[in-house]
């Protein structure tokens, strides 16, 4: 299968640090996404982005479709104790029957 | 407007024994993926129905595996006979035509 390289793997930060992750591919994808998992819930949708090179932003979160369309980086700004969870990012490719592909995940704990 | 459910939540088996986890999607949606998430790796695709059809069987690990969608509304995954490399959290997803992914709450596997 399609393999997204997730980094980093886990992060601990303080409270109101700014958070970076990113994702690549060695193959293109029409969409990218970001996900958040919180315990014991199934992941959540935070951004979808469709075009390369789009830059787009929910509230603290930003997040960017490469220009190859072979990565992605989410940001967030500002970080808080609920932004605890883990972070997917999801490549779609269109042209394989619509089949998401999805990263190791980064463990984001916010310290207090 | 309901999400995606997922039946059992959580589930402990011995090996040799037979699972059966069910998922209902979001009404109207006739993309329906089911995927696993085996702790610490990726959430790796198993499987894809569009309506009734299997669209993407590539990812089911092996033919103790099988999952139906009678009728195209829910579907169900049954694992007969369980082996401990099964256990892991079995996440189901529905979109629409393609569109965003929404997630189940997942279904936790313990295989002892």
């Amino acid at each position: 299968g399609q393999q997204l390289n997730q980094s980093p793997q886990s992060m601990f930060i303080q409270e109101g640090e700014d958070v970076s992750m990113n994702c690549t591919s060695s193959s293109i994808f029409n969409t990218w996404l970001w996900y958040k998992q919180d315990p014991g819930e199934g992941p959540v949708l935070l951004i979808a982005l469709y075009k390369a090179g789009e830059l787009t932003s929910n509230g603290r979160l930003t997040a960017q479709f490469g220009i190859t369309r072979k990565d992605s980086f989410l940001n967030i700004s500002a970080s808080i104790p609920s932004d605890v969870g883990i972070y997917f990012c999801a490549g779609l490719k269109t042209n394989t029957g619509n089949q998401f592909y999805f990263g190791t995940g980064t463990s984001l704990t916010v310290i207090p | 407007e309901a999400g995606v459910t997922q039946f059992p939540s959580h589930s402990v088996i011995e090996k040799g024994q037979t699972v059966t986890l069910r998922c209902d999607p979001i009404s109207g949606h006739d993309n329906l993926y089911w995927y696993r998430r085996v702790m610490g790796k990726e959430i790796k695709f198993l499987l894809h129905f569009v309506k009734e059809s299997k669209q993407d069987e590539s990812g089911m690990p092996n033919n103790r595996f099988l999952a139906e969608r009678t009728g195209g509304t829910y579907s169900t995954l049954k694992v007969q006979p369980a082996e401990l490399e099964d256990s892991g959290v079995y996440f189901c997803a529905s979109s629409h035509q393609g569109g965003e992914l929404f997630f189940g709450e997942g279904s936790r596997l313990t295989v002892l």
